[in-house]
């Protein structure tokens, strides 16, 4: 079973710049997270969608952080314009529906210069 | 409001030795307990997960426990290897009609020394 793929890996850009990340998560999986983790802390959650709808968004910096997830599939994380502050490693993770474990992808690293 | 606070928030130990990592949250209501493994450059894995009506969980040298009553779970890892230096997250989960919603602890940084 393929698990959760994202890309890129790494991305470099300048503050003010636009960056998006891609996420496709396993197979089935209805439930569909995007995590920021700043070096040395754990995972916060940005966005939880459930197929294509919303769940949760209360912690997305919606002046500057978009996503969506059109087909209900695969996701797309926006950021503009970035912050020195957006440094991080940002993680996608997927779930079966009501399923008890997300499983994660390794993750995209973004430094802000 | 749902918080999980792990501790310590690092560890160093010497190869051979045992360990603990502790893990109190306030989620309500309670669904599941995970604890999971970050390699370095890596997404978390899960290692053992924990319910309501289980006060212990083995997977190898990983044993977790869980006091539902006092709201606390710690990973005991017995005979360390160099291959468990990573970051330990404990995850606690409360379902609603929305799905699965995971609360994350800030983690617990173990390197194991030779």
């Amino acid at each position: 079973e393929a698990g959760v793929a994202q890309s890129p890996r790494y991305k470099i850009i300048e503050k003010r710049q636009s960056v998006a990340f891609w996420c496709n998560p396993i197979s089935g999986h209805a439930t569909l997270y995007w995590y920021q983790q700043i070096l040395g802390q754990g995972p916060k959650l940005l966005i939880q969608f459930q197929n294509n709808g919303v769940v949760d968004d209360s912690q997305l910096p919606k002046d500057r952080f978009s996503a969506e997830r059109l087909k209900g599939v695969d996701s797309t994380l926006k950021i503009q314009p970035a912050k020195l502050e957006d440094s991080a490693v940002y993680l996608c993770a997927s779930s079966p529906y009501k399923g008890t474990e997300a499983f994660f992808g390794q993750g995209t690293r973004l430094t802000v210069v | 409001k749902n918080q999980v606070e792990q501790s310590p928030q690092s560890l160093i130990i010497l190869e051979g030795k045992n360990c603990t990592l502790q893990c109190n949250y306030t989620v309500s209501p309670f669904s599941n307990l995970r604890w999971y493994k970050q390699d370095t450059g890596r997404g978390p894995v899960s290692l053992t997960i924990m319910t309501f009506s289980e006060n212990t969980k083995s997977n190898g040298r990983y044993t977790a426990t869980l006091d539902a009553d006092t709201k606390q779970s710690s990973l005991h890892i017995t005979a360390s290897q160099l291959s468990d230096s990573a970051s330990y997250i404990c995850v606690v989960s409360r379902m609603n009609n929305a799905g699965n919603m995971l609360t994350f602890g800030g983690g617990t940084r173990l390197m194991v020394k030779p």
